[in-house]
């Protein structure tokens, strides 16, 4: 089976300095893993996805993760948080492509907290 | 991005009652759809994966005639809640090919 862990459920950084979210996997096969963000009360927006090509992974609002096999990571960073990145980002994984019937395994969460 | 989305996105009901949530794909057709259930600040739990022409699969301890599914055609899965109690009261999410819909707050009194 296979199964993200997410480093961290509250992670704090002031406005402009660097966003480090951690996520390591777990998986018998080669996974597909993916970023989502998600505000109060609304569904998950995805910001990128690893699909076995290029290691390092560019997505909206200027985030993007590097696959790692031999640490088996896949870390969400942005350069230089907005206040607006304040929210819950959720690591998922899943053995083959989701449009082929195969579902997300979800990490529990990592809430961002921005400050001025 | 592909856009999914869900009806309606607020519901409050009386225990007993059976409630309705809709997803639908916008710009694609999907023949999996997925359902999952939120808990306030907690992560997405799978609930069924929604196949279009055929049963839904269920995640192991979902009741299955207690939320049904129906995936109808390549754009629309239906999930209902039939006799819904307080318990039940959660953010429910779909989901199609990587994308999410908005979500349902479902409330049950």
């Amino acid at each position: 089976a296979q199964s993200v862990t997410q480093l961290g459920s509250h992670v704090s950084v002031s406005e402009g300095a660097l966003v480090l979210l951690r996520c390591n996997y777990s998986s018998s096969v080669p996974p597909y893993l993916f970023w989502y963000v998600q505000y109060p009360n609304q569904g998950l927006q995805l910001l990128l996805k690893y699909t076995s090509a290029a290691t390092l992974v560019k997505g909206i609002n200027g985030f993007e993760a590097e696959f790692k096999k031999s640490e088996t990571s896949f870390h969400l960073t942005k350069p230089s948080a907005h206040m607006s990145d304040a929210a819950e980002y959720f690591c998922a994984v899943s053995v083959g492509e989701v449009d082929s019937g195969y579902a997300l395994n979800f990490g529990k969460g990592t809430s961002l907290l921005v400050t001025p | 991005g592909a856009v999914v989305s869900q009806h309606p996105s607020r519901v409050i009901c009386k225990s007993g009652t059976s409630v309705k949530i809709e997803c639908r794909s916008l710009d694609f057709q999907a023949t999996t759809m997925f359902w999952y259930r939120q808990f306030p600040k907690q992560s997405l739990m799978l609930m069924a994966t929604s196949n279009e022409g055929s049963k839904a699969t269920y995640e192991q301890g979902v009741e299955k005639d207690k939320f049904l599914i129906n995936h109808a055609s390549l754009t629309l899965s239906t999930l209902t809640v039939t006799s819904a109690h307080p318990e039940d009261s959660s953010f429910y999410i779909c989901s199609a090919n990587a994308y999410f819909g908005p979500g349902t707050r479902l409330t049950v009194l």
